[in-house]
């Protein structure tokens, strides 16, 4: 079974700066990785997404994420963010086989202030 | 383009009161989710169909049971609602072939408050 802990439950930073929101996993098995934004009282949206190749994938709206297999992490980064960032962000995994059930971290409330 | 559809929006429930939650979707995919989101403990996984006429459980079944007569619509059902099952309930799908790619498809939620 697989597991997810982000390890910031609210991140605020000023507009402009950069943040990087953090993402551990425990799995025995391959995974696939994921980030999604949820924006005040919508559903949630894929931001990018982890599936093999490169460590480095880019998502929408300037973020990307950097997949560290030795220390089992999923990291968020955007260089600068804007007031329409603020959002809870959630970091999800599935394992590559089976019924592709995605399994959700706490999430992280990333508050942007000007 | 619907996407993901949910009704209700928002429902205020008595305990002890039954309801169903209808999830429709119209991009003809074969997996479907239930999920519950309640604060600081993410999305965690109520029941599941891999395509009609089947479903499973997930993390947290109990109190709760599902139907999937139709592919495209997934019903969640509260057959005696308690306080502890007042949530936001998040449906969503995600197509068999590609799945990974496309990730899931989530609707906008339904607000559940157990009185």
């Amino acid at each position: 079974a697989q597991s997810v802990t982000q390890l910031d439950s609210q991140v605020p930073v000023f507009e402009e700066a950069p943040v990087e929101l953090r993402c551990n996993y425990s799995s025995s098995v391959s995974v696939y990785l994921f980030w999604y934004v949820q924006y005040p009282n919508q559903g949630l949206q894929l931001l990018l997404k982890y599936l093999s190749g490169s460590t480095l994938v880019k998502g929408i709206n300037g973020f990307e994420a950097e997949f560290n297999k030795s220390q089992t992490s999923f990291h968020l980064r955007k260089p600068s963010v804007h007031i329409s960032d603020t959002a809870e962000y959630f970091c999800a995994v599935s394992d590559q086989k089976g019924a592709q059930k995605l399994v959700f971290g706490q999430g992280t409330r990333l508050t942007i202030n000007p | 383009n619907a996407g993901v559809t949910q009704t209700p929006k928002f429902r205020v429930l008595k305990t002890g009161q039954s309801m169903t939650l209808l999830c429709a979707q119209d991009m003809n995919h074969e997996y479907m989710y239930w999920y519950r989101q309640d604060p600081g403990m993410g999305l965690r996984l109520i029941h599941y169909s891999v395509g009609e006429g089947t479903t499973a459980k997930g993390e947290v079944p109990d109190g709760y049971n599902v139907s999937r007569l139709k592919k495209q619509n997934f019903l969640l059902g509260l057959e005696s609602a308690a306080p502890s099952q007042t949530s936001v309930y998040f449906c969503a799908s995600t197509p068999l072939l590609g799945w990974s790619i496309y990730g899931y498809t989530f609707g906008s939620g339904t607000r559940l408050t157990v009185v």
